[in-house]
């Protein structure tokens, strides 16, 4: 079975560009989160969904972040415009029940110079 | 406050040693679910076990061990034998049935050195 499928794996850009990060979740999971990590404040829950719909955005770091989950199997997240402060990890993860195990998709590391 | 409080920042063991990793939370929801995670080098993020709030019982997988104990609030996660491959950092987690809130703690990085 396929995993959580995240691209690109690594995005480099300049600061004021936009960046858009995608992910397939598991199929027949519900629930679909975002999490940025960085050495400095570990691993942070930006949003998540159930049923394709935002439950919690509060992780959300400002207007320049926007999730959206179009349909089941696909959602993305924006930054508009980036800066260097974004550089991260950027992972998604799947659940088949919210409050169960997540998985994790390989992450997109994100560059901002 | 915490929920989740891995005490142990980094850990280095020779191979062959046993090494315990130590993980605490705070809740005060009747149903929870205790997660151990491993990131490797490589970066991804592997499920290792659940626990469910309700079963004490500990379990064994291979080399891998947790003792969940609730009057301590404590779910730790033993290695037997350390290998060179189990060098990682170890995230323990809690989620709360109520609100679907996932806590991770800050991460236990652990080296076995050959």
């Amino acid at each position: 079975d396929a995993g959580v499928i995240q691209s690109p794996r690594h995005e480099v850009t300049e600061m004021g560009q936009e960046v858009t990060l995608r992910c397939k979740p598991i199929s027949g999971h519900d629930y679909l989160f975002w999490y940025r990590q960085t050495m400095m404040r570990g691993l942070e829950l930006l949003i998540y969904f159930n049923n394709n719909v935002p439950i919690d955005d509060s992780g959300m770091p400002e207007d320049r972040f926007s999730a959206k989950m179009p349909n089941a199997s696909f959602s993305t997240l924006k930054i508009q415009p980036s800066e260097p402060r974004d550089s991260a990890v950027y992972f998604c993860a799947s659940s088949g029940r919210g409050a169960y195990e997540q998985y994790f998709g390989p992450g997109t590391r994100l560059t901002v110079t | 406050a915490q929920k989740v409080t891995q005490a142990q920042t980094e850990i280095s063991v020779v191979e062959k040693e046993d090494v315990t990793l130590d993980c605490v939370y705070e809740t005060r929801d009747t149903t929870y679910y205790l997660f151990w995670y491993k990131q490797p080098p490589s970066g991804e993020l592997v499920f290792l076990i659940r626990r469910n709030s309700f079963d004490e019982q500990n379990e064994i997988s291979g080399r891998y061990s947790w003792n969940f104990q609730k009057s301590t609030s404590s779910f730790n996660f033993t290695i037997t034998a350390s290998q060179v491959v189990d060098s990682a950092v170890y995230f323990c987690a809690l989620s709360e049935e109520g609100s679907n809130q996932f806590y991770f703690g800050t991460g236990t990085s652990l080296t076995v050195i050959p």
